[in-house]
């Protein structure tokens, strides 16, 4: 019965190479996101979907493509991997309204 | 602007309790919210508070908004050690983007 669910939990790969996670809610929340985590713990939005339809494009580069199939799952693909890439990736999922957002365990990358 | 501050760490004894204090600088902000992270885990929503309270007390948790100051606490009482955690407060933009923007979160420690 998990809320938010990521993967894979840990990916560690090499510079250059293209990578995939994946994210799905069963909270019947019609708008997730994307936040990175770095290693000093500041966490900031990357992306946000609501409906299948891109909402924020948080000045992120354009190897990130994120894609949402339908509303429940948005996955997140980086193409040429950087060292710099390297952090916890977390997917949220969020109401309207307070938008109360639930935060998925993470992904973390490691890229060497 | 966005831009919200937290004292990096706070250490207090078990049983006392403990206040942690954000600012925020975008007076626009409909909802304030408190999260807690725990290692290796996602954030969890612990509270949320609306921009025209004053006050919201959820069991030993009570979280202060000055709007004037633009200052929000979170005071937890009874501080127990699986209280020991990153705690993040956050804004939700009044646009629509429904982005949050975080604090850089307060490591608290609780001793013995």
């Amino acid at each position: 019965d998990t809320a938010v669910s990521q993967t894979p939990k840990y990916l560690v790969t090499q510079m250059g190479n293209d990578k995939s996670i994946k994210c799905e809610q069963n909270l019947g929340h019609d708008t997730m996101y994307w936040y990175k985590q770095d290693s000093k713990k500041f966490l900031k939005i990357m992306f946000s979907y609501n409906n299948k339809e891109l909402i924020i494009n948080e000045t992120v580069p354009n190897r990130f493509s994120p894609k949402s199939p339908d509303k429940a799952h948005l996955n997140l693909h980086i193409n040429s991997l950087e060292l710099g890439d390297s952090a916890v990736y977390f997917c949220a999922s969020g109401t309207s309204g307070v938008n109360e957002q639930y935060f998925g365990p993470g992904t973390r990358l490691t890229v060497t | 602007g966005e831009d919200v501050e937290q004292s990096l760490f706070l250490s207090v004894r078990e049983g006392d309790s403990s206040v942690i204090n954000c600012t925020y600088t975008d007076s626009s902000s409909t909802y304030l919210y408190w999260y807690k992270q725990e290692p290796g885990a996602g954030l969890q929503l612990l509270t949320y508070i609306f921009s025209n309270m004053d006050m919201k007390q959820d069991q030993r948790l009570t979280v202060l908004l000055n709007k004037k100051d633009k200052h929000l606490s979170l005071r937890i009482a009874d501080t127990q050690t699986g209280d020991s955690a990153i705690y993040f407060c956050a804004e939700s933009m009044m646009d629509s983007s429904y982005k949050l923007i975080f604090g850089s979160g307060t490591r608290l420690l609780v001793r013995p």
